[in-house]
């Protein structure tokens, strides 16, 4: 089963503009993931921030965390054509018997119109 | 590159046949993640091994599926007598027990049973 929920499923905008997308889940969680997949290949890992940090940075990506809410989002800030591809979070309750097993939302789908 | 590899990356088989997949991970790394996708969703455990110890299989790996990797290192997953419900993006991932967690995808092996 799926523990996130991501929101919106899809999400359309225009180079240059932000996208936002957010996830929630059920369970207590290590860490929380962030990847980009393109259509039909691998999963890219993004950004990983830990159920201690409520905010993190890379490039132009921002992700916050509220474990309160058991929600995060991820913002993209002036997109390119390039950042066209779905987002997935991934939530990871470490436990001995199964490592650092991912749990997966839906993901978001993200267009990017030039 | 030194990355995560499958092969094969697609596979088209009849109903009733065997598959095998095989998931060479980054060289360093000690474990090892199977991860099955289909159309829309997002990936689903399957299992994880620590160096050559399967340590936990999700109840979605059915008395017909196997995996193995006998030197802690190359994992492969065997299918046998597959089912329609079976095609599928099956992706392996692997990380460092002390990495906190990232695990780094391969492209996949994308299953189709006619």
């Amino acid at each position: 089963s799926q523990q996130g929920e991501e929101d919106p499923q899809a999400l359309s905008i225009q180079e240059g503009e932000n996208a936002t997308m957010n996830c929630s889940y059920k369970t207590s969680i290590n860490n929380l993931q962030w990847y980009r997949q393109n259509s039909g290949r691998g999963l890219v890992h993004l950004i990983l921030i830990r159920s201690n940090e409520r905010e993190k940075h890379s490039g132009r990506l921002r992700v916050t965390l509220d474990t309160s809410k058991k929600s995060s989002s991820l913002l993209i800030t002036a997109s390119r054509a390039a950042d066209t591809a779905s987002y997935f979070c991934a939530t990871d309750a470490w436990n001995k018997a199964a490592g650092n097993k991912l749990t997966f939302g839906g993901g978001t789908r993200v267009l990017v119109k030039p | 590159d030194t990355g995560v590899s499958q092969d094969p990356r697609h596979k088209i088989t009849k109903r009733g046949q065997n598959v095998t997949f095989r998931c060479d991970p980054i060289s360093e790394h000690n474990r090892l993640y199977w991860y099955r996708q289909t159309l829309g969703q997002g990936p689903e455990f399957l299992t994880y091994f620590q160096n050559e110890a399967q340590l936990e299989k999700s109840r979605l790996l059915s008395d017909r599926f196997s995996a193995e990797r006998p030197k802690g290192s190359f994992s492969t997953l065997e299918i046998q007598r597959t089912e329609q419900g079976d095609s599928a993006m099956y992706l392996c991932a692997s990380s460092l027990a002390e990495g906190g967690g990232t695990q780094y995808f391969g492209p996949g092996t994308r299953l189709l049973v006619l």
